[in-house]
């Protein structure tokens, strides 16, 4: 399969602190996604990064990606209770059609 | 414009209903696709349209029955659901299949229930 898993499954930290979240995924893939949900509610696509790129950014979100190791990271900065939701990576296989998701981070906030 | 819209909101049917959920966007984008998610878990893929042709089933039952009618709408058609199908849909769009840099664009979904 080439569904990324995700770590941690849950995070908890305080207002201010920073949030990492990693993503593994098992194919080549043409671009890695990450999106936001919040609380059953649809899901927000925040940034995308392609097979050559290394690092994005985009206001406090920081998104790298190692193709080495079929990885990559979401860093979200000075974090707020409004960032409470739950964190999804997606790819798009080289090759294919289709977006297929991460089993997701959900990060808690607290304020 | 630049949202999804799914209706409805939310939908409880007995198992021997026919229902159906609408999906539109008006960005132009020529690929939509169809997703459920049960609680807690990632959305699943389900179908796949590009320029209004079916690309991408994946394995769906035949109780659910989609359908493209034009380039903005798409509808999920549901006759005979299980319980198990109780879940939220959600319908999303992107320029087209290959991705041109933008991820998709997902509606808020329909919240299913199933009795």
């Amino acid at each position: 399969s080439q569904q990324g898993e995700e770590d941690p499954q849950a995070l908890s930290i305080q207002e201010g602190e920073n949030a990492t979240m990693n993503c593994s995924y098992k194919t080549s893939i043409n671009n890695l996604q990450w999106y936001r949900q919040n609380s059953g509610r649809g899901l927000v696509h925040l940034i995308l990064i392609r097979s050559n790129e290394r690092e994005k950014h985009s206001g406090r979100l920081r998104v790298t990606l190692d193709t080495s190791k079929k990885s990559s990271s979401l860093l979200i900065t000075a974090s707020r209770a409004a960032d409470t939701a739950s964190y999804f990576c997606a790819t798009d296989a080289t090759g294919g059609f289709k977006t297929i998701f991460g089993a997701g981070t959900r990060l808690f906030v607290k304020a | 414009d630049t949202e999804v819209t799914q209706t409805p909101k939310h939908l409880v049917m007995g198992m021997t209903n026919k229902k159906s959920l609408k999906c539109e966007q008006h960005m132009g984008h020529r690929a939509m696709y169809w997703y459920k998610q049960k609680a807690k878990k990632p959305p699943e893929l389900m179908f796949v349209y590009s320029y209004e042709k079916l690309s991408i089933n994946e394995s769906v039952p035949s109780r659910f029955s989609p359908e493209c009618p034009n380039s903005s709408l798409l509808n999920l058609h549901l006759h005979a659901l299980q319980p198990e199908d109780s879940a939220l849909y959600l319908c999303a769009s992107s320029q087209d299949l290959i991705g041109t840099g933008h991820g998709y664009t997902f509606g808020s979904g329909t919240r299913l229930t199933v009795v």
